[in-house]
């Protein structure tokens, strides 16, 4: 099935640094592609998302593009703030078939300085 | 708020004991999931229901089960715990089980064994 690769942290900046969070994946066909945030002590949010190749999805400054040829969908943001503390999460669904799940990458804590 | 709420919200209990976990998924979605996150796991796939009918199966053990109800809550109920099954366990429910829509998780139960 589907699978997807994110770089490891934790990744700690100081404020109104310019973030990068390196996502690769492996997919048969091209499937829609996830950021999940989890702030501290709290669930999953949808943070964007893209659903085919070239699309840029973007939300709170965040922004992330489809490469097929790099097959990459790495997150950016221009300038984070100390309330971007979080565990970022990568995820794409497992699989073609009827069972939508999602696979998720292992994670990149991300840890924003004043 | 996702929409999605999860009962309870802190489980305290000792091993070879059973519980039960709730969701319910956000208005109008009829696709459910479940999730176990753990720190040497990660994020796992547990299970996925679809309009009262299990959908795709991941990594669930066997001593795990769920179930949809007509009103689309679900319960996952984990028996004879073990020490290994502390985790926080999250449910997401999805609009219909389509690879393009966005799942939107709930606050999770965090589980501990003793």
């Amino acid at each position: 099935g589907n699978s997807v690769t994110q770089m490891e942290g934790p990744v700690t900046l100081s404020e109104e640094a310019f973030l990068t969070i390196n996502c690769t994946y492996t997919a048969t066909g091209y499937p829609s592609l996830f950021w999940y945030v989890q702030y501290p002590g709290e669930g999953l949010q949808l943070l964007l998302k893209a659903t085919k190749a070239d699309d840029k999805g973007s939300n709170k400054g965040f922004e992330a593009t489809y490469r097929k040829e790099t097959t990459s969908f790495h997150l950016e943001k221009g300038s984070v703030q100390v309330s971007d503390s979080a565990v970022y999460f990568c995820a794409l669904p497992r699989g073609n078939n009827a069972g939508n799940m999602l696979t998720f990458g292992g994670g990149t804590r991300l840890m924003v300085k004043p | 708020d996702s929409g999605v709420t999860q009962t309870p919200k802190h489980l305290i209990t000792a091993t070879g004991q059973r519980v039960t976990l709730r969701c319910s998924p956000r208005s109008g979605d009829l696709s459910v999931y479940w999730y176990q996150q753990s720190l040497d796991q990660g994020l796992q796939f547990l299970i996925q229901y679809y309009n009262g009918e299990e959908r795709a199966k991941g990594n669930i053990l066997e001593r795990f089960s769920a179930q949809q109800f007509p009103d689309l809550h679900s319960e996952l109920n984990l028996s004879s715990l073990e020490l290994g099954d502390s985790a926080l366990y999250f449910c997401a429910s999805s609009r219909s089980g389509l690879a393009k829509n966005e799942q939107f998780f709930g606050p999770g139960t965090r589980l501990t064994v003793l």
